[in-house]
């Protein structure tokens, strides 16, 4: 049974730290996406990748949040420096399935304090 | 203006019986797709069924179905026989063609189903 891996779970850590997660998605899937949830904002697309391309990442605040996909089986977020506004949880998701419905991971709950 | 629409933050249904989720779009696109998701207290979203603009039958998996009304813009899902382990929150989503080529994903805010016994 695919699935889309998300490490780490959990991250606890100082204001001004770097985060790096990373994604596994399903393998064969071509598109890859990075969302971001809050109470207060509800689920946020942050970046999209077709084929490894960055399609879009309008949703993204681009002073301090990274995204890549250096090969096909990870995809990164990266936020330098962290702030306490940046505590959610960061789902990343890959599209396939007949009609490219979205795979979602886990998650990985960050807590920027 | 919001692209997807979800007026109810909280919904409850007694065991067994049917429950509709509203969902209302905004899309000046003929070509569009349409999604729900489910959010149990895990977190992870799960997605439940499908229907493309140019589907004219009305989408169902098992017990879910989507009372698709395109002149409305409204992708109601409809679960029939509710179940304990239907408590959870659902999302409509919203799949559109972007400038460039990509299709970009919107959610709504979701609305929150408690299944009572």
């Amino acid at each position: 049974d695919a699935r889309v891996t998300q490490t780490p779970r959990d991250k606890v850590t100082e204001m001004g730290q770097e985060v790096t997660m990373r994604c596994q998605p399903i393998l064969g899937h071509n598109t890859v996406f990075w969302y971001r949830q809050t109470m207060m904002q509800g689920l946020e697309l942050l970046a999209y990748f077709r084929n490894r391309a960055p399609l879009d990442d309008s949703g993204m605040p681009k002073d301090r949040f990274s995204a890549e996909m250096p090969d096909a089986t990870l995809a990164t977020l990266k936020i330098q420096p962290s702030e306490p506004r940046d505590s959610a949880v960061y789902f990343c998701a890959s599209g396939g399935g007949a009609v490219e419905e979205q795979f979602f991971g886990p998650g990985t709950r960050l807590t920027v304090l | 203006a919001q692209k997807i629409t979800q007026t109810q933050p909280g919904m409850f249904v007694q065991e067994k019986e049917a429950v509709t989720l509203d969902c209302t779009y905004d899309t000046s696109d003929q070509s569009y797709g349409l999604f729900w998701y489910k959010q149990p207290s895990s977190g992870e979203m799960i997605f439940l069924i499908y229907q493309g603009s140019y589907d004219e039958q009305n989408a169902t998996e098992g017990r879910y179905s989507l009372n698709f009304q395109k002149a409305r813009k409204s992708a109601n899902l409809v679960i029939s026989a509710s179940q304990l382990g239907d408590s959870a929150m659902y999302f409509c989503a919203m799949r559109e063609l972007a400038s460039g080529g990509s299709y970009i994903p919107t959610f709504g805010r979701g609305t929150s189903l408690i299944v009572h016994p």
